[in-house]
């Protein structure tokens, strides 16, 4: 069975800093991944998704993801935080072994950029 | 295109009553997805339908219950409201397929509130 971890639910950077939110993930088929992005009261908004091919995937609003077999890793990165990245982030794996579309999702990392 | 659309955005409901919400997904897609989000259990897939038929149900008690129409709008509903029932619900649309790599798309949610 597939399933996601993120370490950190709260994670505060300085506005202009590195961004790194972290995801594992655990799965017996090669995985398709998805990094979304909350902001409060709203839905999820897709930031990127790896399903195949290059394992560096750039997504909106400057964030990139590293898709690492090796690690079973997919790390959301931003080189530079704005403050209108504060927002609460999920990793999700689709659950491919039930041929649906069901995502399972980590527990979320709450962003806050200071200034 | 029109996005996601869940209707109403917010209800507040005594226990033991029901409650229906729908949701209007993307045109052209045929599956749609419930979720539920609430701060102790995260994301929690609730089910799935792809031309009204349900594909997936996650580990939620019969009291969760949904249909999808010829339109693919769904709805789904909830009997005897327990306090725990409180959360953000959410729909998801996916794919004019059944190729499950495919992202979803997120409505703004029904905030559901039982009193």
């Amino acid at each position: 069975a597939q399933s996601v971890t993120q370490l950190g639910s709260h994670v505060s950077v300085s506005e202009g800093a590195l961004v790194l939110l972290r995801c594992n993930y655990s799965s017996s088929v090669p995985p398709y991944l998805f990094w979304y992005v909350q902001y409060p009261n709203q839905g999820l908004q897709l930031l990127l998704k790896y399903t195949t091919g290059a394992t560096l995937v750039k997504g909106i609003n400057g964030f990139e993801a590293e898709f690492k077999k090796s690690e079973t890793s997919f790390h959301l990165t931003k080189p530079s935080a704005h403050m209108s990245d504060a927002a609460e982030y999920f990793c999700a794996v689709s659950d491919r072994g039930s041929g649906t579309y069901k995502y399972i999702f980590g527990t979320g990392t709450r962003l806050k950029v200071l200034a | 295109k029109a996005g996601v659309t869940q209707t109403p955005r917010y209800l507040i409901k005594t226990r033991g009553q029901q409650v229906t919400l729908s949701c209007s997904p993307i045109s052209g897609h045929r599956s749609v997805s419930w979720y539920q989000q609430t701060p102790g259990q995260g994301l929690q897939f609730l089910f799935e339908y792809f031309s009204e038929t349900q594909r997936n149900k996650g580990n939620f008690p019969g009291r969760f219950s949904g249909r999808q129409f010829s339109n693919s709008r769904s709805e789904m509903n909830v009997s005897t409201l327990e306090l725990g029932d409180s959360a953000l619900y959410l729909c998801a649309s996916n794919g004019q397929g059944p190729n499950i790599n495919t992202e979803a798309f997120f409505g703004q949610g029904t905030r559901l509130t039982v009193v």
